[in-house]
C-alpha cells in the first residue's frame, strides 16, 4: 500500500464553521506534512510531525490546529477560516526526516473553500 | 531566508519539441527532487539527484544537479501531450527541516 488517503475531497465552510481535515498513510512513514496550495502556486509548507511530534510550525495562524494521533494519522482542525484560506490542502509522507526525508507522497488533497 | 527559484514560470511548445526548465538555490543544496503535478492533480515524484554533477535519465527526462550543487535542470526530450503540468523542484531547507519548493514551470503541449 503505497498510498496516503486524504478526506475529504471537497469541504465547503462558513467562517464560523468548525471542519477538520483527515491524512492516513499505512506505509509506516516516520515524517508527515501538510501543505496549502493557492492555484498556480507552489505548495507551501504548513506543519512537519516527525515520530507523532509536531516540529515545525511555518507561522500559520492559529485558527489552523494540526494534530497527530498516531503514526498513520493526521488531522488538521480548522475554526474561524477567512475567504483567503480557501486553497488546496496537501498532505504528504516520508520515510526518512530533515536531511534524510527523501521522497514525499502527496495525498490528492483537500480543495476548500470558505464562504 | 533560502529561496529556491525555477525559470521559466511558463512554457509553451509544439508536441515533439524539446523542454527545459531551470532551479536555482540561492544555497547549497544536500540534494535536490523533482515532482509533476498534472492539472487537477497533486505533485507526484519524479527522482532525487544527492551528488554534485549528477545526471540521471528516466525515459526521455534527463535531469542534472550542478557541480556547485546550487542548481539544477530537467530537460523532456520530443515532448508528448501527456508531459503537460507543472514541473517543481524542490529542496531542503537550510534548517534541514523540510522540503522547500520551488515556483514551478507550467509546461503546455500542442499536438
Amino acid at each position: 500500500d503505497t498510498e496516503v488517503t486524504q478526506t475529504p475531497k471537497h469541504l465547503v465552510m462558513g467562517m464560523t464553521n468548525k471542519k477538520s481535515l483527515k491524512c492516513e498513510q499505512h506505509m509506516g512513514h516516520r515524517a508527515m506534512y501538510w501543505y496549502k496550495q493557492k492555484a498556480k502556486k507552489p505548495p507551501e509548507l504548513m506543519f512537519v510531525y516527525s515520530y507523532e511530534k509536531l516540529s515545525i510550525n511555518e507561522s500559520v495562524p492559529s485558527r489552523f490546529s494540526p494534530e497527530c494521533p498516531n503514526s498513520s494519522l493526521l488531522n488538521l482542525h480548522l475554526h474561524a477560516l477567512q475567504p483567503e484560506d480557501s486553497a488546496l490542502y496537501l498532505c504528504a509522507s516520508s520515510q526518512g526526516t530533515g536531511l534524510n526525508t527523501g521522497e514525499l507522497f502527496f495525498g490528492e488533497g483537500s480543495r476548500l473553500t470558505v464562504l | 531566508g533560502q529561496q529556491v527559484m525555477q525559470i521559466p514560470q511558463y512554457q509553451h511548445v509544439q508536441e515533439g519539441e524539446d523542454f527545459t526548465t531551470y532551479c536555482n538555490s540561492s544555497t547549497t543544496l544536500s540534494n535536490i527532487q523533482w515532482y509533476k503535478q498534472r492539472p487537477g492533480g497533486h505533485p507526484v515524484f519524479l527522482i532525487q539527484l544527492v551528488k554534485s554533477g549528477e545526471v540521471k535519465k528516466q525515459k526521455r527526462l534527463t535531469f542534472q544537479f550542478g557541480e556547485a550543487k546550487k542548481n539544477s535542470s530537467l530537460h523532456i526530450t520530443a515532448t508528448q501531450t501527456t508531459d503537460v503540468g507543472t514541473y517543481f523542484c524542490a529542496g531542503i531547507n537550510q534548517a534541514g527541516t523540510a522540503l522547500i519548493f520551488g515556483k514551478g514551470t507550467t509546461l503546455s503541449v500542442s499536438s
